[in-house]
């Protein structure tokens, strides 16, 4: 059983495109995350997410969304998508708390933006 | 704000060695940290944290750390590295809000 999956895999897409990359758990876990990662590896956190809070990191442009129908799913929408937002982006969740509690990683979504 | 370092971009062992890559950190408060192997085109996997408590802490695939408290470091190690260890790594902090990462070493294990 996959615990963290995201669809799709490859996303090729051009400028100024809106889209979605969906997220899933199994894990029965209460938080989830979003996460880029760049053409040098370097990962950045973009959202954390739980019933309770939304807590979004600043750098992160409005024209990403974070979207959340249940506690098992957390997409990503991005509207009018630029050329920098080329990376993959990981998926993550976790048992919430003191932070003690590890992540596990969705395999990924490799965008690309042309 | 709560940070990592990973001073090293590359690391190089001979397969059989043994195998450090190394980790500081800058917390306020006691830290959580851990560490995530990646390898290629996959997503991170967990491999340990350190909570509190032993200050050697085991973890998966015969990886271990050592935590420093006096030297704010938190070293990945492993007695005898295995080809398939070749890998990205990254050592992480996290408090009750988000888990923050280093930059990540390559570790190539050569035959």
């Amino acid at each position: 059983d996959t615990a963290v999956s995201q669809t799709p895999k490859y996303l090729v897409t051009q400028m100024g495109n809106d889209k979605s990359i969906k997220c899933e758990q199994n894990l029965g876990h209460d938080t989830m995350y979003w996460y880029k990662q760049d053409s040098k590896k370097f990962l950045k956190i973009m959202f954390s997410y739980n019933n309770k809070e939304l807590i979004i990191n600043e750098t992160v442009p409005n024209r990403f969304s974070p979207k959340s129908p249940d506690k098992a799913h957390l997409n990503l929408h991005i509207n009018s998508l630029e050329l920098g937002d080329s990376a993959v982006y990981f998926c993550a969740s976790s048992r919430s708390g003191r932070g003690t509690y590890e992540q596990y990683f969705g395999p990924g979504t490799r965008l690309t933006v042309t | 704000a709560q940070s990592v370092a990973q001073p090293e971009d590359q690391v190089n062992v001979a397969e059989g060695n043994p195998l450090t890559v190394k980790c500081t950190y800058s917390v306020s408060g006691n830290p959580y940290l851990f560490w995530y192997v990646q390898y290629p085109n996959r997503g991170l996997q967990f491999l340990l944290k350190y909570i509190t408590g032993d200050n050697l802490v085991k973890g998966s695939y015969g990886f271990e750390a050592e935590f420093n408290k006096s030297q704010t470091s938190f070293h990945l190690k492993k007695p005898s590295a295995l080809v398939s260890d070749s890998a990205l790594y990254f050592c992480a902090v996290r408090d009750y809000r988000d888990m923050r990462f280093g930059a990540g070493t390559r570790l190539t294990v050569k035959p």
